[in-house]
C-alpha cells in the first residue's frame, strides 16, 4: 500500500522567514496530494491541495510543487507569521479510492 | 466549524469495557471516515463508508468496529479486543470522490483508565 514519509518533524523559523515542508510517497498511482493544517486543540483543516496533472501550486503565502518522477512533493510557506505556527500534514491517494494516506506531521514553530 | 460533530469531547473507559463514540453531519457527504491520532503518528485511518450500509477496514482496524445506518451518522465502537485505546479520534465527511476536502469534527479523546 501507499506509504507517506514527512520531514522535518519539527521546523522552528523566525517571522518572515520562509518555510519548507517535504514528503516523499510510495505508489507512483497516487495522483491527489492536500496539506492539511492543525492549529493547537483543533481539527485540521484543508489548507492547498495538488493533484497529479499540475507540477506547482499557489495561494497567497503558500505553495506546494510536485515532482511525480521523484515521488515527492513540498509545502512553501514564505513570509511566515507566529499564526502559521501548527502542525501540517502531508497526505496522498489513489484515484478511484476515498482513502487519504498521512504522513506523520510537521510541527511549525514561526518566533516573532 | 459547523456541519459535523463528534461527542463526547472526552471519554474515560475501564480496561475491557466497549465504548461508542458518534459522528454526525449535516453536509449531506456521502462518504465518511474515522481516524486515531497519536502524538508522532500522525492521522491513521481505522474505517470509512462511502455509502449507507457500506464501509471498510482502513490501516488499523482491529478492535474497532462500526456502522452505517443513516446518511449523517458514522458511530465508532472501541472494543476490549483494541490493546492499546487511548488516543485522540477524528471523524471526517466528504463529497464521494477522490478530489474532494475531508472535512473534519472536533474529536474525541479516550482515555483508559
Amino acid at each position: 500500500g501507499e506509504n507517506v514519509e514527512q520531514h522535518p518533524s519539527t521546523l522552528s523559523v523566525q517571522e518572515g522567514d520562509s518555510a519548507v515542508i517535504k514528503c516523499t510517497y510510495s505508489d507512483s498511482a497516487s495522483n491527489y496530494f492536500p496539506w492539511y493544517k492543525q492549529e493547537l486543540g483543533k481539527r485540521p483543516q484543508l489548507i492547498i491541495d495538488i493533484r497529479s496533472n499540475v507540477g506547482e501550486k499557489k495561494d497567497q503565502r503558500i505553495a506546494v510543487t510536485l515532482n511525480k518522477t521523484a515521488k515527492h512533493f513540498s509545502l512553501h510557506i514564505t513570509e511566515t507569521q507566529p499564526e502559521d505556527s501548527a502542525v501540517y500534514f502531508c497526505a496522498a491517494s489513489l484515484t478511484g479510492f476515498q482513502k487519504l494516506v498521512f504522513g506523520t506531521g510537521t510541527r511549525l514553530l514561526v518566533s516573532p | 466549524d459547523g456541519g459535523i460533530t463528534q461527542s463526547p469531547k472526552y471519554l474515560f473507559r475501564k480496561e475491557g469495557q466497549n465504548v461508542t463514540l458518534s459522528c454526525e453531519q449535516n453536509l449531506n457527504h456521502d462518504a465518511m471516515y474515522w481516524y486515531r491520532q497519536d502524538p508522532g503518528q500522525g492521522l491513521r485511518l481505522i474505517y470509512y463508508s462511502q455509502i449507507v450500509n457500506d464501509f471498510q477496514k482502513g490501516d488499523i482496524a482491529e478492535g474497532y468496529s462500526v456502522s452505517r445506518e443513516k446518511k449523517e451518522s458514522f458511530p465508532l465502537t472501541v472494543t476490549s479486543a483494541q490493546k492499546n485505546p487511548t488516543a485522540f479520534y477524528l471523524c471526517a465527511s466528504s463529497i464521494e470522490g477522490s478530489y474532494y476536502e475531508q472535512f473534519f469534527g472536533p474529536g474525541t479523546r479516550l482515555t483508559v483508565l
